[in-house]
């Protein structure tokens, strides 16, 4: 099985842009998840979706957003970009509701704010 | 508030030098403990998934262990190639998110 893919790998933005990121799950995998990972906060939970539904969102402000496609594909956009957004940007998929809640990880998007 | 802490922060290893790699934790219900290992600039590699006291995984030169308050992760002679970031998180009861630890920073010497 192919594994989780999210594209752009990476991308550079200046402050108060906006952007959007993409994540393809494992195939038959229902559940998307996001984590912001930075050197000094380490991998955070950012929200997860299953079946096109938010079931679970962390303590990130609004200007994070995300929802999730009848195929299961999500993505999660950034608004009003601020310096400290710059982070590898992780997406992680599961069989959850199976039995497995393993996640997944995809190879993250770089992103630099400048 | 599930919380994760992982030690050590960081540890040197000679090749075929065998350890352990501690992660604590506390949650209301656990519904998983899952060990991933980062290599850098890359995303996490799943490694092992526990569910409950008492369980144990292996897989090469690692074996998992979970108890009611903390998990090891033993490497067993390890080699260069084993050098990375091994991160633990859990899941709690009723939540669909993962917690982490910041990590252990392994290297290991020829």
């Amino acid at each position: 099985k192919a594994g989780v893919t999210q594209t752009p790998r990476y991308l550079i933005k200046t402050r108060g842009q906006q952007v959007t990121l993409s994540c393809s799950p494992i195939s038959g995998h229902r559940s998307v998840s996001w984590y912001q990972q930075t050197p000094g906060q380490g991998l955070q939970f950012l929200f997860e979706y299953f079946s096109e539904t938010q079931r679970n969102k962390g303590n990130f402000p609004g200007r994070f957003s995300g929802r999730q496609f009848s195929n299961s594909r999500s993505e999660m956009n950034v608004s009003t970009l601020e310096l400290g957004d710059s982070a590898l940007y992780l997406c992680a998929s599961s069989a959850s509701g199976t039995g497995d809640e393993t996640q997944y990880f995809g190879p993250g998007t770089r992103l630099l704010v400048l | 508030e599930d919380q994760v802490t992982q030690s050590p922060e960081a540890l040197r290893l000679q090749e075929g030098e065998s350890s352990s790699l501690n992660c604590s934790y506390t949650v209301s219900g656990l519904r998983g403990l899952f060990w991933y290992r980062q290599d850098p600039g890359k995303g996490p590699e799943f490694l092992f998934t526990l569910y409950s006291a008492g369980e144990e995984k292996e897989k090469e030169r690692l074996k998992a262990t979970l108890t009611k308050k903390e998990s090891f992760l033993h490497i067993t002679a390890p080699k260069p190639e084993d050098s990375a970031t091994y991160l633990c998180s859990i899941s709690g009861a009723g939540s669909y998110q993962l917690t982490f630890g910041k990590g252990t920073k392994l290297s290991v010497i020829p």
